[in-house]
This record gives structure tokens, C-alpha cells and sequence, in this order.
């Protein structure tokens, strides 16, 4: 399995408090990406990065900001955390070397917005 | 990226082959196809990606016809452990910004 970590695994936190999500890597991949997946929705990115300092947003990108200061770390933050937040978190990573890239993910993490 | 269409669930007995198709009427000519299968509380996991005709790994199967508007993922033999979710994924070659949908629930019956 790819290196990949997310921290903490599960939170539980109140409407209004920030909260920071953290995907760490250990190999060394140029792209990496933040999901979330709720019910019926299948799995919608947030945000990814396409290289240190260098991200965009995805389809579901209000209410989250994400920072990438070196190429192993991926952060994702909720400032003000609302209950439509309450979501599995997931982080990918990929290589985009040859063919169609494909993506390593991460354990997820299970945040509960009360 | 190509639009995806695929069952929302199916059904299979133990020590059948499972066949998903993906329908993907607009795919371009630089796009490839990738599948990924997540289990409960997992993220998903690479399972097979081609191009054009057939391509096999140790997993699976995956059938592209000559004009490469849908594709078939087979899974031989399927066991309990294969109940998951399946996801077809088209986009180019390269570095893709992609979106899952919801995929195809297999589930396994003894």
C-alpha cells in the first residue's frame, strides 16, 4: 500500500470551531487531493494540489481552505466548522507519470460536526 | 472529463463471474479508463485501467470494444471478500482532476 496517513482518524467537534485535517505522504507523489464522501453522493473533491504551494479547488471547495508547504504534506482546513460538514474524509495522492493517473488513498478520517 | 454510467447495484452468488459495464457514450480519443473498488471504511483502490481491447491482472478483467464507448469489468469467481463498491472512472492520460459518482454496489451472497 502506498504511504499514505490522515490525522486525527476521528473528530468530533461543535459548529463554529476550525478544525485542521492533516494527509501525510511518503512517496515522494507531485499531486495530492482531498475528497469527501457522504451518502448518495459517492466520493466529491474538495481541493488538490499539483505541487508545493500549488492548489485548486474542486467541486465542493466552499467553506474549506487547504495549504501545501512541502511535498509531503497536505492540510485541509474547516474554519468555521458547520454540521453539513460531518463527512469521511479522504486524501489521495498520485504520480502522474504515464497513462491515466491513478490515485492512492489514504485510511480516511470520520468527522462529526455537532 | 467523459461522462460515466453504471448500474447502481448488483447481485451475485458466490464462485460466479461478475461482469460491470460502464457506459461512456462522449469518451475522447486520449482517454483511458480506470476502475477502483472501496471497501466499507476504505478508500478506494486502484483494481485495472486500459485503453482499447483487453486487459488482465491478477484481480481482474477489463473488456473495451473497438469503439471504446463502454467497458466491462469482470471479476472471476467473485468470493464474500469482493462485496464492495466499484467505480468507473474515463480522463486523459496524465494528471486528472476526477470525479467518482456514486459507483456499483456488488454485493456477494453465499
Amino acid at each position: 500500500d502506498a504511504g499514505i496517513t490522515q490525522s486525527p482518524r476521528h473528530k468530533v467537534t461543535e459548529t463554529g470551531t476550525p478544525v485542521t485535517l492533516r494527509c501525510h505522504q511518503t512517496e515522494n507523489h507531485r499531486y495530492m487531493y482531498w475528497y469527501r464522501q457522504d451518502p448518495g453522493h459517492g466520493l466529491r473533491l474538495i481541493h488538490y494540489s499539483y505541487g508545493v504551494k500549488d492548489t485548486d479547488k474542486g467541486e465542493v471547495s466552499d467553506g474549506y481552505s487547504v495549504s501545501r508547504s512541502k511535498t509531503e504534506d497536505f492540510l485541509l482546513t474547516l474554519e468555521s466548522a458547520t454540521s453539513s460538514q460531518t463527512s469521511v474524509y479522504f486524501c489521495a495522492i498520485s504520480g502522474g507519470a504515464g497513462g491515466a493517473d491513478t490515485q492512492y488513498f489514504g485510511p480516511g478520517t470520520r468527522l462529526t460536526v455537532l | 472529463l467523459a461522462k460515466t454510467t453504471q448500474p447502481i447495484s448488483m447481485d451475485s452468488y458466490e464462485g460466479q463471474e461478475v461482469n460491470i459495464t460502464c457506459s461512456h457514450n462522449n469518451i475522447a480519443t486520449n482517454d483511458y479508463i480506470t476502475w477502483y473498488q472501496q471497501f466499507p471504511s476504505q478508500g478506494p483502490r486502484f483494481i485495472i485501467q486500459g485503453y482499447k481491447t483487453k486487459v488482465t491482472n491478477e484481480v481482474a478483467s477489463l473488456f473495451i470494444p473497438a469503439d471504446r464507448k463502454s467497458s466491462t469489468l469482470s471479476l472471476p469467481r467473485v468470493s464474500l471478500s469482493d462485496t464492495a463498491v466499484y467505480y468507473c472512472l474515463v480522463g486523459p492520460g496524465g494528471y486528472q482532476k476526477v470525479t467518482f459518482g456514486i459507483g456499483t454496489k456488488l454485493q456477494v451472497i453465499p
